[in-house]
């Protein structure tokens, strides 16, 4: 079976804080991404890798910046947390024929 | 502009009966659509996927059908139970592997 674990299910920070998502998968796919979900828009794509070291902006980067030194791990960066950031963060692998989901982080940010 | 629409925004039905969710979709070229479930709280799993070529694909009591002339799909879930209580996401994938997300349908299944 596919996994892809997240390293908080919840997390609360506080405006300006920077803040770290960790996302690890354990089938050597080449291709993860960060999306936030919120209610009635559905998930959104905020950055996405190809590759180790690579990395592409998806439909809403701003305020986030990423991290892949290895294959397996994707982490999502935000750089100093704001109100609106307050969110479920999920992160994804993907192989040629489907992609999969980590369990989801819940961010509040106070 | 590719967009992904999904309704009812929200249903409410009683265990054992039949619902079905639709979807309607503008993305082009289109690659195929995939159904997801999202448990609360949880990461979205995959139900079903299908490409141009087919009509209908079933997995256990779900039912999903696709009209890639009129870019409608529909999910049908028969004798629902207390467990199928979820978020069910739509997504269209155009070719060059862009995902594009509906909103989501919210189903409550009641005893």
């Amino acid at each position: 079976d596919v996994k892809v674990t997240q390293s908080s299910r919840y997390l609360v920070k506080r405006t300006g804080e920077k803040v770290f998502l960790e996302c690890v998968q354990d089938m050597d796919h080449e291709n993860m991404f960060w999306y936030r979900q919120d209610p009635g828009l559905g998930l959104r794509l905020i950055y996405f890798s190809y590759d180790v070291k690579m990395k592409e902006k998806g439909d809403i980067p701003e305020g986030y910046s990423v991290s892949r030194e290895k294959k397996e791990r994707f982490s999502l960066i935000l750089e100093s947390a704001s109100t609106n950031q307050t969110s479920m963060y999920l992160c994804a692998s993907r192989n040629r024929y489907e992609q999969y989901f980590g369990p989801g982080t819940r961010l509040t940010v106070t | 502009k590719n967009q992904v629409e999904q309704s009812p925004q929200s249903l409410i039905i009683l265990e054992g009966k039949n619902c079905t969710l639709q979807c309607n979709y503008t993305v082009s070229p289109f690659s195929n659509l995939r159904w997801y479930k999202q448990d609360t709280g949880r990461g979205p799993v995959s139900l079903t996927i299908m490409t141009f070529s087919e009509n209908t694909k079933s997995n256990g009591r779900y039912t999903a059908t696709l009209d890639a002339d009129t870019k409608q799909s529909s999910l049908h879930i028969t004798a629902s139970q207390l467990s199928d209580s979820a978020s069910y996401i739509c997504v269209v994938s155009a070719v060059g592997n862009k995902l594009v997300f509906g909103a989501g349908t919210i189903l409550r299944v009641k005893s």
